[in-house]
């Protein structure tokens, strides 16, 4: 299994564009997670989903983000407009509810916002 | 609401020397426990966890941690710690009210003098 897959790994923007993360989960699970993690504020829970289906968006900073699992194998988070701010690390992870919970984290996507 | 205490930020040992991570939870019933692993530039990679059963539980390379219901801790340790073992340590539980959603800790960040 290729494991959790996400793109750009790397993403420079300047301020006010539009940022688009993807993500693709492994295959057969059907939760999966948006995290943020910055020095200060550690690893935060953006939003999470199960079977496609947004469960809790309570960690998205504000309206300028949002998240999309069109179906089970993608998902994106969107910036719009991307603000300094939300330079990061993005990690997309999945797991499979209803059993050991255990989740496996794509390699992250490093984001600058100039 | 369940939580998750890692007490060390930054913790400093010798090549060869053993290590032990704190991690303390609150939590009403029986967790479900993790110990991820981080490695510069990655993303969160699994060493253990505690579902049930015996208490010590082994992972993967060569680290173990044990669940102490009493003192509401699971301690991640390690016999002799290697250079490669540098890196950031996160302590998770699960939040079965919340579909299944790892609560993690601020993660404790391990240096390896030679």
């Amino acid at each position: 299994d290729a494991g959790v897959i996400q793109s750009p790994r790397h993403e420079v923007t300047e301020m006010g564009q539009e940022v688009t993360l993807r993500c693709k989960p492994i295959s057969g699970h059907n939760s999966l997670f948006w995290y943020r993690q910055t020095m200060m504020r550690g690893l935060e829970l953006l939003i999470y989903f199960n079977n496609n289906v947004p469960i809790d968006d309570s960690g998205m900073p504000e309206d300028r983000f949002s998240a999309k699992m069109p179906n089970a194998s993608f998902s994106t988070l969107k910036i719009q407009p991307s603000e300094p701010r939300d330079s990061a690390v993005y990690f997309c992870a999945s797991s499979t509810s209803g059993r050991d919970f255990e989740q496996y984290f794509g390699p992250g996507t490093r984001l600058t916002v100039t | 609401a369940q939580s998750v205490t890692q007490p060390d930020i930054h913790i400093t040992v010798s090549e060869g020397a053993s290590l032990e991570l704190r991690c303390n939870y609150s939590y009403g019933a029986t967790p479900y426990l993790f110990w991820y692993v981080q490695s510069p530039g990655q993303g969160l990679q699994l060493l253990l966890k505690y579902f049930s059963g015996d208490t010590l539980v082994q992972g993967i390379k060569g680290f173990e941690a044990e669940f102490k219901r009493s003192q509401s801790s699971f301690n991640l340790r390690k016999p002799s710690v290697h250079w490669s073992d540098a890196a950031e340590y996160f302590c998770a539980v699960v939040s079965y009210n919340q579909g299944g959603k790892l609560i993690f800790g601020q993660g404790t960040e391990l240096s390896v003098k030679p």
